[in-house]
């Protein structure tokens, strides 16, 4: 079956430091790739989807670039600051699968 | 906006006692889910829905009944309660397999 891994369960950075988050995906279908993040006290939401018609999804200063090699998608960000804290998910949705697949999520706290 | 509204937002059960959790989408959407999320585990589906009147069990359904009575209302019933269940509890909805989810905000529950 559909299968997402994400590796990282904490980060810690200080501000202005670089974020990298990696996913692996695994599916016999067409992928959709998303992240999400989570802030303390809410549901998740969607930071942004990661097209993989030209392999990158981008949102509030947040990257994500997908690999279909390597069957991987990372998110970055060039220069976090204390707001970025949050959970974060990698998650991947495969056509004719109506169960989305989420990543264990990666905890970020960012230390000012 | 897209809105799934959860309640209670949290509550407090007692072993052995019947637990309802509720759930409501105004989103039109065809797709509902119930989310476990429990520190170390990420999200996990319990039971979701593609139509009214109709769930299907998810990855770790065991202890927990399903009900969707109508497109805008999905329930998670704990029959009966235990230790283990202590957890947060997530409903979320989406449209079609390859589009964003929408998550509520969660509902805290406690069994002691």
């Amino acid at each position: 079956g559909d299968s997402v891994i994400q590796m990282q369960g904490q980060v810690t950075l200080s501000e202005n430091d670089f974020l990298f988050i990696n996913c692996t995906y695994s599916t016999t279908g067409y992928p959709t790739l998303f992240w999400y993040v989570q802030y303390s006290g809410e549901g998740p939401q969607l930071l942004l989807q990661v097209t993989t018609a030209n392999n990158k999804g981008s949102s509030r200063g947040f990257e994500a670039t997908y690999d279909k090699g390597t069957t991987s998608f990372h998110l970055q960000k060039t220069s976090v600051q204390e707001i970025d804290s949050a959970v974060y998910y990698c998650a991947m949705r495969s056509g004719g699968n109506y169960k989305p697949t989420f990543g264990k999520g990666t905890s970020l706290v960012v230390h000012p | 906006e897209a809105a799934v509204t959860q309640s209670p937002r949290s509550k407090v059960a007692v072993t052995g006692g019947k637990v309802t959790l509720s759930c409501h989408q105004t989103n039109n959407h065809d797709y509902m889910y119930w989310y476990r999320q429990d520190t170390g585990h990420g999200l996990r589906l319990i039971h979701y829905s593609y139509v009214a009147d109709s769930t299907e069990k998810g990855d770790i359904p065991d202890g927990y009944k399903a009900s969707r009575p109508s497109q805008e209302n999905f329930s998670l019933i704990l029959e009966l309660a235990s230790l283990s269940q202590t957890a947060v509890y997530f409903c979320a909805s989406s449209d079609r397999d390859d589009t964003e989810v929408f998550f509520g905000k969660g509902t805290r529950l406690t069994v002691v």
